[in-house]
Formats: structure tokens, C-alpha cells, sequence
């Protein structure tokens, strides 16, 4: 069964930083870009970052270019979300997916809260 | 990377077919075929619902279709049932190898 398990969410303070992880089963993790996702409280999905299979290519929204960065370990099966110099619109709920076949989001994890707050 | 605009809402009885919208720009859903919508009951993580503009993954409903025109995707849902009530995300990848996700529409059935 295909899953994927984000942990590492929790309060922050502005300026702080905080990593995410996002544990992968049931397929083959290191044959697949993976993205993160993210979403206010109450609010819509806002695309994060994307990572290519091998980690060679990374893109970012503008959102967060220069503060997050995304990575990979592809022996421990494993997304990691680097975040530097959050900031109070940085609060959501951080989801993890797998990019399949062409450009799209399947499956998605459950979501880790990051609430950035003094 | 503004967000593609949808209606805030959209209603409809039992029975009846609704369409949302998903407006972007030549540099995203004009451009692109991978156009996708998403399903997203509260508190639970979206679940992809049409991909590459029109195609559905094994397991959704056929009730649910999508097209393009132009600078505009659409998602119908025909048959409308209470289920079907929640909210929906469309999504397209972009010229600059980013992605950007549609700013959701609430569907109630009435």
C-alpha cells in the first residue's frame, strides 16, 4: 500500500526554523519526484516544492525561495523540508505527494502542522 | 505564481450537473496538459480526481468529467449527490517548471 507520512511539525517561533520528513512505503521512492504542499487553517492548497527522483532539480514557489529547501534521502526512503527565517504566513498544514506519472499530485500524506507563532 | 481563479462556490440540486471553472493564464493552464482536479473533505488530504485535463484514475466515479478551453479547465460533476459536497482544487504545472494550485471553490448540494 502506497504511503507517505509527514512528522516534524510543531510551534516555532518568527525567524525560527523547523524540519519536516515525510516517510515513504509501498513503492519505489527513489524512482519518483515527490512535492511538498501547504495550507492556511481554513484556507486553499499552495504548492511549496518539488524535488526530481535522483534530487538533481529542485524548484520553489516564490513563497518561500531562499528560506525552505527541499531534499532527499533515497536509501532511508525519505522527503525532508528544510525551513530558515519563518514567518507567521508560514502557518499550515505541510503535505508531502507523489508526482505521478505527468505532473500531478498522487497520493498525498495526512499533513503535519507548522504553526509560526511568538 | 498567482493562484488560477475559481468560483468561491457553486450549488446545485440532487440529480443536476454543476461546473467549476478554473481560470489561469497562457503560461499555465493555456499551455499546459496537466491540468488536474482535486477532492478535499474536511479534514482529510485531497484525492486526485481528473488528471491531464480530461483522464480519470480507476476508482472515480464517472460522474465526474473535465475539459480545457483556452486559458480555462473545467471540472463537471453530473448527477450531483450529497456526497459530492465539499470542496474542489484544480492544478496545473507551469512554464517555469513550477506548479500552482486554483484558489477553491466549496460545492453544496442543495
Amino acid at each position: 500500500q502506497v504511503q507517505l507520512v509527514e512528522s516534524g511539525g510543531g510551534v516555532v517561533q518568527p525567524g525560527g526554523s523547523l524540519r519536516l520528513s515525510c516517510a515513504v512505503s509501498g513503492f519505489t521512492f527513489s524512482s519518483y519526484a515527490i512535492h511538498w504542499v501547504r495550507q492556511p487553517p481554513g484556507k486553499g492548497l499552495e504548492w511549496v516544492a518539488i524535488i526530481s527522483y535522483d534530487g538533481s532539480n529542485k524548484y520553489y514557489a516564490d513563497s518561500v525561495k531562499g528560506r525552505f529547501t527541499i531534499s532527499r534521502d533515497n536509501s532511508k526512503n525519505t522527503l525532508y523540508l528544510q525551513m530558515n527565517s519563518l514567518r507567521v504566513e508560514d502557518t499550515a498544514l505541510y503535505y508531502c505527494a507523489r508526482e505521478a506519472d505527468s505532473n500531478y499530485f498522487d497520493p498525498w500524506g495526512q499533513g503535519t502542522l507548522v504553526t509560526v507563532s511568538s | 505564481q498567482s493562484a488560477l481563479t475559481q468560483p468561491a462556490s457553486v450549488s446545485g440540486s440532487p440529480g443536476q450537473s454543476i461546473t467549476i471553472s478554473c481560470t489561469g493564464t497562457s503560461s499555465d493552464v493555456g499551455g499546459s496538459n496537466s491540468v488536474s482536479w482535486y477532492q478535499q473533505h474536511p479534514g482529510k488530504a485531497p484525492k486526485l480526481m481528473i488528471y491531464d485535463v480530461n483522464k480519470r484514475p480507476s476508482g472515480v466515479s464517472n460522474r465526474f468529467s473535465g475539459s480545457k478551453s483556452g486559458n480555462t479547465a473545467s471540472l463537471t460533476i453530473s448527477g450531483l449527490q450529497a456526497e459530492d459536497e465539499t470542496d474542489y482544487y484544480c492544478s496545473s504545472s507551469t512554464s517555469s517548471s513550477t506548479y500552482v494550485f486554483g484558489t477553491g471553490t466549496q460545492v453544496t448540494v442543495l
